[in-house]
């Protein structure tokens, strides 16, 4: 079966673009996670969504970061303008809901020059 | 919010010994506990959980116990092989949506 698939896997440019990560979640979830992954503050959550409906997104650091999931199976993060601060290894993950084991894809490395 | 400490950050053993890891957590209405293991350049990958209701746990080498009293479970691995050697990351949740992670532990087995 087919995992979590997250694209690019390397992402490298200058501050000021806008960058878009993709996921494609395993098919049958109903949940889909994004998290962002740094050396200081280790694994955090950005925000989830259930059933395409973004449900919290407390975790997402700014106004330059957004994420949408116009159907159940693609995601997409969005940060405009970039900022050397935003790099990171960006994980996305999924569930069918409910106190069940998240699946993370291989995430995307970016780094802002 | 909850706070999960993962201590040790490393733990170098020989091949064959055991290892264990251990996470504290602060939220008392946490009841998910899952281990993650995480290879260079992938993500990381569930190796086995425990819920609330649960003390012990085991799956061949690996066990988890929970104790939620002290606010505290563990990861044991026996017979350690090179091919554990990775990082391990503890997480805590009281919905199961919300995982709230440790800062992982490296963990190297040497032959």
């Amino acid at each position: 079966d087919a995992g979590v698939i997250q694209s690019p896997r390397h992402e490298v440019t200058e501050m000021g673009q806008e960058v878009t990560l993709r996921c494609k979640p395993i098919s049958g979830h109903d949940y889909l996670f994004w998290y962002r992954q740094t050396m200081m503050r280790g694994l955090e959550l950005l925000i989830y969504f259930n059933n395409n409906v973004p449900i919290d997104d407390s975790g997402m650091p700014e106004d330059r970061f957004s994420a949408k999931m116009p159907n159940a199976s693609f995601s997409t993060l969005k940060i405009q303008p970039s900022e050397p601060r935003d790099s990171a290894v960006y994980f996305c993950a999924s569930n069918i809901g409910g106190i069940q084991p998240q699946h993370f894809g291989d995430g995307t490395r970016l780094s802002i020059l | 919010g909850e706070n999960v400490e993962q201590h040790p950050s490393t733990l170098s053993v020989q091949e064959g010994d055991s290892a264990v890891i251990k996470c504290t957590y602060s939220d008392s209405a946490s009841n998910y506990f899952p281990w993650y293991k995480q290879e260079l350049g992938k993500g990381p990958q569930l190796i086995i959980d425990i819920r609330s209701n649960v003390g012990e746990k085991k799956d061949q080498r690996i066990a988890v116990t929970l104790n939620k009293t002290a606010k505290h479970f563990s990861l044991h691995i026996t017979e350690t092989q090179p091919e554990d050697s990775a990082v391990y990351f503890c997480a805590a949740s009281t919905s199961g949506y919300a995982l709230n992670f440790g800062k992982g532990t490296s963990l190297l087995v040497t032959p």
